[in-house]
Protein backbone atom coordinates (compact mmCIF):
# COMPACT_ATOMS: atom_id res chain seq x y z
CA UNK A 1 0.00 0.00 0.00
CA UNK A 2 1.07 3.20 -0.88
CA UNK A 3 -0.62 4.60 2.70
CA UNK A 4 -2.89 7.23 1.33
CA UNK A 5 -6.76 6.77 2.97
CA UNK A 6 -9.44 8.62 1.90
CA UNK A 7 -12.57 9.28 3.66
CA UNK A 8 -15.60 8.43 4.17
CA UNK A 9 -15.20 6.27 1.48
CA UNK A 10 -19.54 6.49 0.80
CA UNK A 11 -21.86 9.51 1.09
CA UNK A 12 -24.94 10.61 0.18
CA UNK A 13 -25.71 13.92 1.05
CA UNK A 14 -28.97 16.23 -0.34
CA UNK A 15 -28.31 19.42 -2.97
CA UNK A 16 -27.29 22.42 -1.33
CA UNK A 17 -25.81 20.78 1.97
CA UNK A 18 -21.43 21.33 1.88
CA UNK A 19 -19.36 18.30 2.19
CA UNK A 20 -15.89 17.57 2.51
CA UNK A 21 -13.72 14.72 1.43
CA UNK A 22 -10.30 13.69 3.25
CA UNK A 23 -7.12 12.86 1.92
CA UNK A 24 -4.89 11.58 4.19
CA UNK A 25 -0.99 10.42 3.36
CA UNK A 26 1.42 8.45 5.41
CA UNK A 27 4.22 8.99 2.33
CA UNK A 28 5.26 12.84 2.82
CA UNK A 29 5.00 12.99 -0.50
CA UNK A 30 4.92 17.12 -2.19
CA UNK A 31 2.13 16.79 -4.44
CA UNK A 32 -1.56 15.07 -4.20
CA UNK A 33 -4.61 15.94 -6.10
CA UNK A 34 -7.98 15.34 -6.62
CA UNK A 35 -9.97 13.83 -8.98
CA UNK A 36 -13.49 12.86 -10.32
CA UNK A 37 -14.21 9.55 -12.57
CA UNK A 38 -17.29 9.74 -14.52
CA UNK A 39 -18.51 7.23 -17.40
CA UNK A 40 -16.96 8.74 -20.29
CA UNK A 41 -15.29 11.64 -18.97
CA UNK A 42 -12.31 9.32 -17.75
CA UNK A 43 -10.55 10.75 -14.75
CA UNK A 44 -10.68 14.95 -14.56
CA UNK A 45 -8.41 16.92 -12.76
CA UNK A 46 -10.72 18.76 -10.03
CA UNK A 47 -7.60 20.56 -7.94
CA UNK A 48 -3.89 19.40 -6.82
CA UNK A 49 -1.34 20.89 -4.48
CA UNK A 50 2.60 21.17 -4.99
CA UNK A 51 3.02 22.39 -1.52
CA UNK A 52 1.16 22.73 2.27
CA UNK A 53 -0.81 25.49 1.26
CA UNK A 54 0.46 25.73 -2.10
CA UNK A 55 -2.71 24.78 -4.37
CA UNK A 56 -3.60 25.44 -8.04
CA UNK A 57 -6.94 24.45 -9.84
CA UNK A 58 -7.51 22.07 -12.36
CA UNK A 59 -9.77 21.26 -15.33
CA UNK A 60 -13.28 20.93 -13.40
CA UNK A 61 -12.52 23.42 -10.26
CA UNK A 62 -16.06 25.08 -10.13
CA UNK A 63 -18.03 24.32 -7.39
CA UNK A 64 -15.10 23.12 -5.45
CA UNK A 65 -12.27 24.31 -3.10
CA UNK A 66 -9.78 22.36 -1.40
CA UNK A 67 -7.09 23.20 1.74
CA UNK A 68 -3.71 22.13 2.61
CA UNK A 69 -2.75 23.02 5.74
CA UNK A 70 -0.33 20.34 6.65
CA UNK A 71 1.34 17.83 4.42
CA UNK A 72 -0.49 14.70 5.60
CA UNK A 73 -3.72 15.80 4.59
CA UNK A 74 -5.52 17.63 1.58
CA UNK A 75 -9.17 18.65 2.12
CA UNK A 76 -11.98 18.88 -0.61
CA UNK A 77 -14.66 21.04 -0.15
CA UNK A 78 -17.96 21.04 -2.46
CA UNK A 79 -19.08 24.61 -1.17
CA UNK A 80 -23.15 23.52 -2.25
CA UNK A 81 -23.56 19.90 -3.81
CA UNK A 82 -25.17 19.50 -6.71
CA UNK A 83 -26.54 16.72 -8.43
CA UNK A 84 -23.50 17.23 -11.10
CA UNK A 85 -21.08 16.32 -8.57
CA UNK A 86 -22.82 13.08 -7.97
CA UNK A 87 -19.26 11.18 -8.79
CA UNK A 88 -16.31 8.65 -7.93
CA UNK A 89 -13.69 10.91 -6.15
CA UNK A 90 -10.31 9.96 -6.28
CA UNK A 91 -7.37 11.50 -4.39
CA UNK A 92 -3.04 10.99 -5.40
CA UNK A 93 -0.07 11.33 -4.06
CA UNK A 94 3.12 11.77 -5.57
CA UNK A 95 6.52 12.38 -5.04
CA UNK A 96 9.39 13.76 -7.19
CA UNK A 97 10.06 12.23 -10.56
CA UNK A 98 7.62 9.20 -8.86
CA UNK A 99 4.40 7.75 -10.24
CA UNK A 100 1.74 8.56 -8.50
CA UNK A 101 -0.57 6.68 -5.59
CA UNK A 102 -4.10 6.61 -5.87
CA UNK A 103 -6.61 6.38 -2.98
CA UNK A 104 -9.70 3.29 -2.86
CA UNK A 105 -11.82 6.35 -3.85
CA UNK A 106 -15.27 8.07 -2.75
CA UNK A 107 -18.51 7.75 -3.87
CA UNK A 108 -20.64 10.73 -3.78
CA UNK A 109 -24.12 10.53 -4.43
CA UNK A 110 -26.00 13.92 -4.22
CA UNK A 111 -29.83 13.94 -4.17
CA UNK B 1 -1.54 21.83 -22.88
CA UNK B 2 -0.71 17.99 -22.47
CA UNK B 3 -3.37 15.47 -23.53
CA UNK B 4 -3.45 11.51 -24.16
CA UNK B 5 -5.85 9.74 -26.54
CA UNK B 6 -6.46 6.49 -26.01
CA UNK B 7 -8.86 3.86 -28.13
CA UNK B 8 -12.44 4.05 -27.64
CA UNK B 9 -13.96 0.82 -25.38
CA UNK B 10 -14.96 -1.51 -24.64
CA UNK B 11 -12.93 -4.43 -26.01
CA UNK B 12 -13.84 -8.06 -25.56
CA UNK B 13 -11.37 -10.57 -26.19
CA UNK B 14 -11.38 -14.67 -25.71
CA UNK B 15 -8.97 -15.91 -23.39
CA UNK B 16 -5.29 -16.25 -24.86
CA UNK B 17 -5.75 -13.32 -27.72
CA UNK B 18 -3.27 -11.05 -28.17
CA UNK B 19 -4.18 -7.71 -26.84
CA UNK B 20 -3.26 -4.08 -28.13
CA UNK B 21 -5.04 -0.74 -26.60
CA UNK B 22 -3.27 2.38 -28.77
CA UNK B 23 -2.45 5.37 -26.96
CA UNK B 24 -1.01 8.60 -28.40
CA UNK B 25 -0.28 11.99 -26.08
CA UNK B 26 0.74 15.90 -26.94
CA UNK B 27 3.12 17.46 -24.69
CA UNK B 28 5.13 19.93 -24.74
CA UNK B 29 8.13 18.62 -22.71
CA UNK B 30 9.87 15.60 -22.50
CA UNK B 31 6.93 13.07 -20.39
CA UNK B 32 7.03 10.62 -18.19
CA UNK B 33 4.28 8.11 -19.68
CA UNK B 34 2.52 5.54 -17.59
CA UNK B 35 -0.35 2.78 -17.55
CA UNK B 36 -2.82 2.57 -14.75
CA UNK B 37 -5.11 -0.23 -14.29
CA UNK B 38 -8.92 0.01 -12.28
CA UNK B 39 -10.25 -3.44 -11.20
CA UNK B 40 -14.08 -3.20 -10.08
CA UNK B 41 -14.94 -1.43 -7.49
CA UNK B 42 -11.09 -0.21 -6.78
CA UNK B 43 -9.26 2.83 -7.27
CA UNK B 44 -5.84 2.98 -10.03
CA UNK B 45 -2.73 0.59 -9.75
CA UNK B 46 -0.07 1.50 -12.12
CA UNK B 47 0.55 -0.96 -14.36
CA UNK B 48 3.94 0.08 -15.87
CA UNK B 49 5.64 3.46 -16.56
CA UNK B 50 8.99 4.88 -18.91
CA UNK B 51 10.72 7.95 -18.75
CA UNK B 52 12.25 8.26 -21.47
CA UNK B 53 11.94 7.57 -25.54
CA UNK B 54 12.44 3.87 -26.33
CA UNK B 55 12.51 2.80 -22.89
CA UNK B 56 9.92 -0.44 -22.54
CA UNK B 57 8.16 -0.47 -19.44
CA UNK B 58 6.36 -4.04 -18.42
CA UNK B 59 4.76 -6.02 -15.50
CA UNK B 60 2.41 -8.88 -15.81
CA UNK B 61 3.01 -9.61 -19.39
CA UNK B 62 2.20 -6.22 -20.47
CA UNK B 63 4.32 -4.27 -22.12
CA UNK B 64 4.58 -0.44 -23.74
CA UNK B 65 7.73 1.39 -25.53
CA UNK B 66 8.12 4.87 -25.25
CA UNK B 67 7.77 5.83 -28.72
CA UNK B 68 8.96 9.66 -29.09
CA UNK B 69 8.93 9.82 -33.25
CA UNK B 70 5.09 8.55 -32.91
CA UNK B 71 4.28 10.04 -29.61
CA UNK B 72 2.74 6.60 -28.97
CA UNK B 73 2.63 4.43 -25.75
CA UNK B 74 0.56 1.30 -27.06
CA UNK B 75 0.02 -1.18 -24.23
CA UNK B 76 0.08 -4.92 -25.39
CA UNK B 77 -0.12 -8.63 -24.07
CA UNK B 78 0.24 -11.54 -25.59
CA UNK B 79 -1.79 -13.82 -24.58
CA UNK B 80 -4.88 -12.06 -21.88
CA UNK B 81 -6.49 -13.71 -19.11
CA UNK B 82 -10.07 -13.44 -17.65
CA UNK B 83 -8.18 -11.86 -14.90
CA UNK B 84 -6.97 -8.94 -17.17
CA UNK B 85 -10.98 -7.67 -16.91
CA UNK B 86 -10.15 -3.80 -16.23
CA UNK B 87 -9.98 -0.60 -17.52
CA UNK B 88 -7.19 0.65 -18.69
CA UNK B 89 -5.94 4.22 -18.11
CA UNK B 90 -2.87 5.73 -20.73
CA UNK B 91 -1.51 9.04 -18.44
CA UNK B 92 1.66 11.08 -18.83
CA UNK B 93 3.17 13.86 -16.36
CA UNK B 94 5.73 16.32 -17.80
CA UNK B 95 7.85 17.70 -14.99
CA UNK B 96 6.03 19.35 -12.03
CA UNK B 97 2.54 18.91 -14.48
CA UNK B 98 -0.34 16.90 -12.75
CA UNK B 99 -0.67 13.91 -14.46
CA UNK B 100 -2.78 13.80 -17.76
CA UNK B 101 -5.13 11.13 -18.19
CA UNK B 102 -6.90 9.56 -21.31
CA UNK B 103 -10.55 8.40 -20.92
CA UNK B 104 -9.71 4.95 -20.05
CA UNK B 105 -10.71 1.60 -22.26
CA UNK B 106 -12.89 -1.50 -20.50
CA UNK B 107 -11.38 -4.43 -21.92
CA UNK B 108 -13.36 -7.85 -21.03
CA UNK B 109 -11.89 -11.30 -21.30
CA UNK B 110 -14.29 -14.03 -22.08
CA UNK B 111 -13.23 -17.46 -21.26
Amino acid sequence: DAGITQSPRHKVTETGTPVTLRCHQTENHRYMYWYRQDPGHGLRLIHYSYGVKDTDKGEVSDGYSVSRSKTEDFLLTLESATSSQTSVYFCAIRGVNTEAFFGQGTRLTVV
Amino acid sequence: GDSVTQMEGPVTLSEEAFLTINCTYTATGYPSLFWYVQYPGEGLQLLLKATKADDKGSNKGFEATYRKETTSFHLEKGSVQVSDSAVYFCALHSGNTPLVFGKGTRLSVIA
